[in-house]
């Protein structure tokens, strides 16, 4: 069975600060790792994905992941933060031997002060 | 030109009622979705269509129909409204090909409260 955790219900960081919001997940084969940012009110909206080949990915807004297989993470980084950054963060998992299912983590908040 | 949208975005109703939410999609994906988010803002899925065919049908009341008319379209049908529906509904698509990962794009979500 796929699951994802987020151990961090909220991670607060000073703006210029680097950020990090942790996620670790269980799948059957080679999973599809992917981050997704809810700001208020909104739909979730698209950030990166890992698929296959270099394990550090880079996305939208300069926010980065890094995929470690043996430690199953998929930590999402950024080297400034940004009072904008400041918003709800899910990490979601989906094996790549079929089937369609995406899960989701419980989400993360992140704060980011002035 | 909205990728996934969903309407409508707000929806009050009564304890007992029938209610719709309707969901287009322009992407061109063969795959949709209706996930629930509740108030700790956990999401989980609750259906999926591919090619207008439900593949995804999870613990869910009888009382949440989807229907797919055709691969654009998934609009989510609930019968006796209770308190405990209220949520927010967002519906989803993607393209499923292995190797491009199947990205989710959501919709920005229906409001729905139970009175």
């Amino acid at each position: 069975a796929q699951s994802v955790a987020q151990p961090e219900d909220q991670v607060n960081v000073a703006e210029g600060n680097p950020l990090t919001v942790k996620c670790t997940y269980s799948v059957s084969g080679n999973p599809y790792l992917f981050w997704y940012v809810q700001y208020p009110n909104r739909g979730l909206q698209f950030l990166l994905k890992y698929i296959t080949g270099d394990n550090l990915v880079k996305g939208s807004y300069g926010f980065e992941a890094e995929f470690n297989k043996s430690q199953t993470s998929f930590h999402l980084k950024k080297p400034s933060a940004l009072v904008s950054d400041s918003a709800l963060y899910f990490c979601a998992v989906r094996a790549n031997t079929g089937g369609f299912k995406t899960i989701f983590g419980a989400g993360t908040r992140l704060f980011v002060k002035a | 030109d909205t990728a996934v949208s969903q309407t409508p975005k707000y929806l009050v109703t009564q304890m007992g009622n029938d209610k719709s939410i309707k969901c287009e999609q322009n992407l061109g994906h063969d795959t949709m979705y209706w996930y629930k988010q509740d108030s700790k803002k956990f999401l989980k899925i609750m259906f999926s269509y591919n090619n207008k065919e439900l593949i995804i049908n999870e613990t869910v009341p009888n009382r949440f129909s989807p229907k797919s008319p055709d691969k654009a379209h998934l609009n989510l049908h609930i019968n006796s409204l209770e308190l405990g529906d209220s949520a927010v509904y967002f519906c989803a698509s993607s393209q499923e090909e292995v190797s491009s990962g199947n990205t989710i794009y959501f919709g920005e979500g229906s409001w729905l409260t139970v009175v």
